[in-house]
């Protein structure tokens, strides 16, 4: 079954201790993307990769970082999370930028207290 | 930066009426994506409506684009509980091809 997957789903931490939110997908596919969403926000873009080893900042990049070493793992990774951070947050990916339907996964839950 | 800004935020309607939502942008568009979200889950891609189009169908979905309005529409027919959902209009522009959402219209069908 083609699926973006992300673990994990739901985490509580505290202030300063670095996290990882790892994202897989099994399509194949090129483009992939982070966003957070808030209430009231809709959906923000954090970071997005084109394909392997390229990442670019999305429109709020701060307080995260993001690796691509393979094409089918994007991993968020957040080195000192802060409250502010605290989020629903999504990947997606398509089979390339500008091919139109995103693929997301279910979403984490991240509370940073 | 969002480009995209659904209209109304909030929609509520009885099972059976017709659902209109709308979205509008600022910028001129590559392309039109309308995304649908269940309370929490991932968006699921609903259509995609290209620049050089005006109006496409999908089972109960309709989708317009008026491009010298720089706004689409989306029109749910026949509306059921299970539309129940959010639902966000995504746009790329230039040579980005990089979607970029709305805030969102929720959408409520009362059985």
């Amino acid at each position: 079954e083609a699926q973006v997957t992300q673990n994990p789903r739901y985490l509580i931490t505290v202030t300063g201790k670095k996290l990882t939110v790892t994202c897989s997908q099994n399509m194949n596919h090129e483009y992939m993307s982070w966003y957070r969403q808030d209430p009231g926000l809709g959906l923000r873009q954090i970071y997005y990769s084109m394909n392997v080893e390229v990442t670019d900042k999305g429109d709020v990049p701060e307080g995260y970082k993001v690796s691509r070493k393979e094409k089918r793992n994007f991993p968020l990774i957040l080195e000192s999370p802060s409250p502010n951070q605290t989020s629903l947050y999504f990947c997606a990916s398509s089979l390339s930028r500008g091919t139109g339907e995103l693929f997301f996964g279910e979403g984490s839950r991240l509370t940073v207290l | 930066s969002q480009q995209g800004e659904e209209d109304p935020q909030a929609l509520s309607i009885q099972e059976g009426e017709n659902a209109t939502m709308n979205c509008s942008y600022k910028t001129s568009i590559n392309n039109l994506q309308w995304y649908r979200q269940n309370s929490g889950r991932g968006l699921v891609h609903l259509i995609l409506i290209r620049s050089n189009e005006r109006e496409k169908h999908s089972g109960r979905l309709r989708v317009t684009l008026d491009t010298s309005k720089k706004s689409s529409s989306l029109l749910i027919t026949a509306s059921r509980a299970a539309d129940t959902a959010s639902y966000f209009c995504a746009t790329d522009t230039g040579g980005s091809y990089i979607p970029t959402f709305g805030r969102g219209t929720s959408l409520i069908v009362h059985p």
